[in-house]
């Protein structure tokens, strides 16, 4: 079974741009969810995706965005780039039961975002 | 709401022998789950050990396994036998049981280094 996929692996941008980050989940699962992880900050959750719909956001500003499609894939969108949003961007998979059973979140390898 | 605490941010042992890694938690939930999840330098966070908050047998997986105390709420992490491929960020995580979420909340993080 194939694992979380991320694209692209690498991403450079500079201040005032947009960038648009990509996840493939595991065949099956049905909830995605995004981190930010930063040295200073740690993992900080972003959002959560349950059958295309929004069921979880954490405390980020409105410029961070996601999306989730009918085959369960989802989209990260970041809009107005800043410097402090440098940082590793994880995507996570799971059947999506919704903390009623102990199945993991499966994670990819991230998106290393850089804001020059 | 529900934080994490790893009060070690850097641990190291020497090949063969056993190390603990700490986690406190704080939360007024009764039913959760704990992960302990490792991230080498490649970045793809891998699942270690879980446990469910309800169930008094600490968990185990071969060489690693937890000590769980639910009333002083610690989540401690031992690795028997370690061996260089363990050489990783280690990251205690939450998850609330029930609330139509898989989100997970990290703590900060223990670099376990491993000498020969």
């Amino acid at each position: 079974k194939a694992g979380v996929t991320q694209t692209p692996r690498y991403l450079i941008k500079t201040r005032g741009q947009q960038v648009t980050l990509s996840c493939s989940p595991i065949s099956g699962h049905r909830s995605v969810s995004w981190y930010q992880q930063t040295p200073g900050q740690g993992l900080q959750f972003l959002f959560e995706y349950f059958s295309e719909t929004q069921r979880n956001k954490g405390n980020f500003p409105g410029r961070f965005s996601g999306r989730q499609f009918s085959n369960s894939r989802s989209e990260m969108n970041v809009s107005t780039l800043e410097l402090g949003d440098s940082a590793l961007y994880l995507c996570a998979s799971s059947q999506g039961t919704g903390g009623n059973s102990n199945q993991p979140q499966h994670f990819g390898d991230g998106t290393r975002l850089s804001i020059l | 709401a529900q934080t994490v605490t790893q009060s070690q941010p850097e641990m190291s042992v020497q090949e063969a022998e056993t190390v603990t890694l700490s986690c406190t938690y704080d939360t007024s939930e009764s039913d959760y789950y704990l992960f302990w999840y490792k991230q080498p330098p490649s970045r793809q966070m891998i699942l270690v050990i879980r446990q469910e908050a309800y169930k008094q047998q600490n968990a185990t997986e071969n060489r690693f396994s937890v000590n769980f105390q639910k009333a002083a709420k610690s989540f401690s992490l031992k690795i028997s036998d370690s061996q260089l491929g363990d050489a990783a960020m280690y990251f205690c995580a939450y998850r609330s049981r029930g609330y139509g979420t898989d989100k997970l909340i990290f703590g900060t993080g223990t670099r376990l280094q491993v000498f020969p």
